[in-house]
């Protein structure tokens, strides 16, 4: 129910990328953002209600169009310490239920 | 932000055993405390939530009789994987959220670094 995209992948070191987020839960109440260093718990990055468009944090920033339920996560000047998984995160139902992506992985070379 | 501890960090234990995960909120009372599961190149999988002073509620499909879990105090959860098998091999982390912090259903869920169980 909260597909994302690419799996993986790798850039250099200082370049920008855009990771994507797809979702179909309904009836949707926010989106979040959480990155994943390896063998570590997801540190929270976003939380966007419907009504919010863009969200930034630092050199992350994200987006939402509610009406086609994708959201998008972009990474300014990448780092080496940006190498982690990032995981789309969607609350929905009565009982604001967490529905995890399988996230994106991604690398960052020097 | 909160800081939310588990322990042990990894543990290797024999099929049949039973092992304990604890998971502590360090600087906030935590009334409700998450269990999740896993497994390598796949997302989180929600095992339960478990509340202060009362029965935990299990996902479908998660044992209750297998996965023990006990919230005795508003800072400590703990997990107890009991007869562990091999297919019990996972990573399990814990996340709470601090009731303190205004936002209601959009508060942030502040999660612990994980336990990974290996059962022989």
């Amino acid at each position: 129910q909260v597909e994302q995209s690419p799996q993986s992948l790798i850039i250099l070191e200082g370049k920008n990328c855009t990771l994507q987020c797809n979702y179909t839960v309904s009836p949707f109440s926010n989106l979040r953002w959480y990155k994943q260093d390896t063998g570590r718990g997801p540190v929270s990055l976003t939380i966007m209600t419907f009504s919010e468009n863009t969200k930034s944090n630092g050199r992350y920033t994200a987006t939402l169009d509610a009406d086609t339920k994708q959201s998008s996560l972009h990474i300014t000047a990448s780092q080496l310490s940006d190498s982690a998984s990032y995981i789309c995160v969607v609350s929905a139902g009565s009982n604001y239920q967490l529905i995890w992506g399988a996230g994106t992985k991604l690398i960052i070379k020097p | 932000g909160a800081v939310v501890s588990q322990h042990p960090s990894w543990v290797i234990c024999k099929s049949g055993t039973s092992v304990k995960i604890e998971c502590r909120s360090l600087d906030f009372q935590a009334t409700t405390m998450f269990w999740y599961r896993q497994f390598p190149k796949q997302s989180l999988m929600l095992m339960a939530t478990s509340n202060e002073g009362s029965k935990a509620t299990y996902e479908q499909g998660v044992e209750k009789d297998k996965f023990l879990i006990n919230h005795a105090s508003l800072t400590l959860s703990t997990l107890t994987v009991t007869s562990a098998h091999p297919e019990d091999s996972s990573f399990y982390i814990c996340s709470a959220r601090d009731p303190s912090i205004a936002g209601g259903y959009l508060q942030t869920q502040y999660f612990g670094p994980g336990t990974r169980l290996l059962v022989l």
